[in-house]
């Protein structure tokens, strides 16, 4: 098993520009979320989904967007890239039941300038 | 929401002594609280969890314990390592869904 995978590691950005951060998981995991991280604050929810074709908002959803077409991926859009979304970015998943521990992805260090 | 504090940030002990981070949750229908050490550069890992029909759990050296009317809960490290430098971070949650983290303690192990 890959666990959890992230793509790219690395982005730089230009203030106003989109991307999408992309986010798969091969342990047929219901449950997948996306977290931002900054230093002194954390982790902070962003949106996650508790199965295909549902998700939902965290705690810091505004300037991106999230679909789950299919249970493996979990793609993360920002549509107009700002100085504030400067982060790094981790996906995580786990089972819907039984053993609740999360499995984070290596993370994404997206720079916007 | 659930808002969670977590102290120190930062703790300095020498190697051998035992280290204890300390977190409060705010809303008292959390059920479910893990730890995570992440390093360097690293993804968060889980260490140990507890959910909240449990006082205290142990897995060798790591221990974590939960005051549900405090709302508060505490990860022991005893005889600590140099490999256990990193950060940790504590979370909450509510029906093992959206987890909310504590801002991290910063963990330095000294030989």
């Amino acid at each position: 098993n890959a666990g959890v995978t992230q793509t790219p590691k690395f982005q730089v950005l230009k203030t106003g520009q989109s991307m999408t951060l992309q986010c798969a998981q091969d342990m047929n995991h219901e449950y997948m979320s996306w977290y931002r991280q900054d230093p002194g604050m954390g982790l902070r929810l962003i949106h996650y989904s508790v199965g295909a074709g549902i998700t939902d908002q965290g705690e810091v959803p505004n300037g991106y967007n999230v679909s789950r077409s299919t249970t493996e991926d979990f793609p993360l859009r920002l549509l107009l890239a700002a100085p504030s979304q400067t982060s790094v970015y981790f996906c995580a998943s786990r089972k819907r039941t039984g053993n609740y521990e999360q499995y984070f992805g290596p993370g994404t260090r997206l720079t916007v300038t | 929401g659930e808002n969670v504090e977590q102290h120190p940030s930062t703790l300095s002990v020498q190697e051998g002594d035992s280290a204890v981070i300390k977190c409060t949750y705010s809303d008292s229908a959390s059920n479910y609280f893990p730890w995570y050490k992440q390093e360097l550069g690293k993804r968060p890992q889980l260490i140990i969890d507890i959910r909240s029909n449990v006082g205290e759990k142990k897995d060798q050296r790591i221990a974590v314990t939960l005051n549900k009317t405090a709302k508060h809960f505490s990860l022991h490290i005893t005889e600590t390592q140099p490999e256990d430098s990193a950060v940790y971070f504590c979370a909450a949650s509510t029906g093992f869904q959206k987890l909310v983290f504590g801002t991290g303690t910063r963990l330095l192990v000294s030989p």
